[in-house]
């Protein structure tokens, strides 16, 4: 597609529920990224892909955050037992493969924001 | 750790006022990349600069200029007679330590740009 696709673009659930938030990255690109933002803060790194690998996901809060991208393509983020702090835009990014190692630029989606009650 | 800072959270200007966006940032790698992203309304992160750590010459792009200072550990960005169409929150980017695809962003900076 033309840029990045995040779905829903928004989500309104229960504590304890089960959530999936879907990323269509930039056809072509090998690199997919999650970032979380809360209200006034900057993104915060989850997870990224490369392929259908992820490579680091380090940035996970906790084992209730999955994520996957089987065909090296679309990515679903899991969310398990959803808690009120769990609240927050999450942003989806994704790049050409730059081999310098930090020099990636991201084009990021308009996000899905998440609002548990 | 790889840390950035942007000290102003908000700033109005009146539309052709010149303004600049402060971001400084600590981090022991000798390589590393910078970047500024602006979010507008709609939410989505568009991409402005990228900076690597070996090229302090300052850039120009049409009314958006950046000032790379590695004495000082800061990347500041200014937009010369600014426009409606800025307004927005504009976030500064450090490259992850080691060279890590994570990228740390600072707060951000809400920018208000009245006609």
């Amino acid at each position: 597609g033309a840029g990045v696709s995040q779905t829903p673009s928004n989500k309104v659930t229960e504590k304890g529920k089960y959530v999936e938030l879907r990323c269509d990255p930039i056809s072509g690109h090998t690199a997919l990224y999650w970032y979380r933002q809360s209200l006034g803060q900057g993104p915060e790194f989850l997870i990224y892909f490369q392929g259908t690998g992820a490579a680091d996901d380090s940035g996970l809060p906790n084992d209730r955050f999955f994520a996957v991208r089987p065909e090296g393509s679309v990515s679903t983020l899991k969310i398990q037992r959803t808690e009120r702090g769990d609240s927050a835009v999450y942003l989806c990014a994704s790049s050409l493969w730059d081999r310098t190692p930090g020099a990636n630029v991201l084009t990021f989606g308009a996000g899905s924001r998440l609002t548990v009650l | 750790a790889q840390k950035v800072t942007q000290a102003q959270t908000e700033i109005s200007v009146v539309e052709k006022e010149d303004v600049t966006l402060d971001c400084v940032y600590e981090t022991r790698d000798t390589t590393y990349y910078l970047f500024w992203y602006k979010q507008p309304p709609s939410g989505e992160l568009v991409f402005l600069i990228r900076r690597n750590s070996f090229d302090e010459q300052n850039e120009i792009s049409g009314r958006y200029s950046w000032n790379f200072q590695k004495s000082t550990s800061s990347f500041n960005f200014t937009i010369t007679a600014s426009q409606v169409v800025d307004s927005a929150v504009y976030f500064c980017a450090l490259s992850g330590q080691g060279g890590s695809e994570k990228l740390v962003f600072g707060k951000g900076m809400k920018l208000t740009v009245n006609p």
